[in-house]
């Protein structure tokens, strides 16, 4: 099955500075990944996801860059504020039957105010 | 409309005890899936659901049993409780089509002691 990795597993940033999380996976098959924050105790929540079909994806402060050759995709946060603090979830599907994702191991984010 | 809603929030089991994790949905979304969340390794899937009527094995199967009642329902059971599924289960749904956001629940918070 599909193998996620992600990193850092716990960031700290200062309120107005840039976070960037790395994810690798392992099915080239794969070609949709979407990035989940959860706050604390809180539910998942999806924030950006991009198709392989295509290289960058934006949405204001928020975005995410796939290199399908090197399989790996980033989410960038620019301009982070207090609120940004939550754990992110990396994730990876192939779109079969069952449509399974696959979750990295999560990212704590910190932003300092 | 609710969304994905599981019960209960919170339980305590003792080891050996059984419960079933209920979860509904009312998006008319055809594949569930309930997940569980530890400390440090992410989201891992336990069962899911592609239809109605079928259920597949995840990731960490063992010591949990599932029932897709019908298109909104998705339980799970845990036979005989260990100190080891001590988690948070999330239920997730889907709709039809692939590669789309997954809806979570709110999440119940296991304890087995």
């Amino acid at each position: 099955g599909e193998n996620v990795e992600q990193h850092p597993s716990t960031l700290s940033v200062q309120e107005g500075d840039s976070a960037v999380i790395k994810c690798t996976y392992s099915d080239s098959a794969s070609n949709y990944f979407p990035w989940y924050k959860q706050e604390l105790g809180k539910r998942p929540q999806l924030i950006i996801d991009i198709r392989s079909n295509v290289g960058e994806k934006k949405d204001q402060r928020i975005a995410v860059t796939l290199n399908k050759t090197a399989k790996h995709f980033s989410l960038h946060i620019t301009e982070t504020q207090p609120e940004d603090s939550a754990v992110y979830f990396c994730a990876a599907s192939t779109g079969n039957t069952g449509n399974q994702f696959y979750f990295g191991t999560g990212t704590s984010l910190t932003v300092i105010p | 409309n609710a969304g994905v809603t599981q019960t209960p929030k919170f339980q305590v089991l003792k080891t050996g005890q059984s419960m079933t994790l209920q979860c509904a949905q009312d998006m008319n979304h055809n594949s569930m899936y309930w997940y569980r969340q530890d400390p440090g390794m992410g989201l891992r899937l336990i069962y899911y659901s592609a239809s109605e009527g079928t259920t597949d094995k995840g990731e960490v199967p063992n010591g949990y049993n599932v029932s897709r009642l019908n298109k909104r329902e998705f339980s799970l059971r845990l036979e005989s409780a260990a100190p080891s599924q001590t988690s948070v289960y999330f239920c997730a749904s889907i709709p039809r089509q692939s590669n789309t956001e997954a809806f979570f629940g709110q999440g119940t918070r296991l304890t087995v002691v």
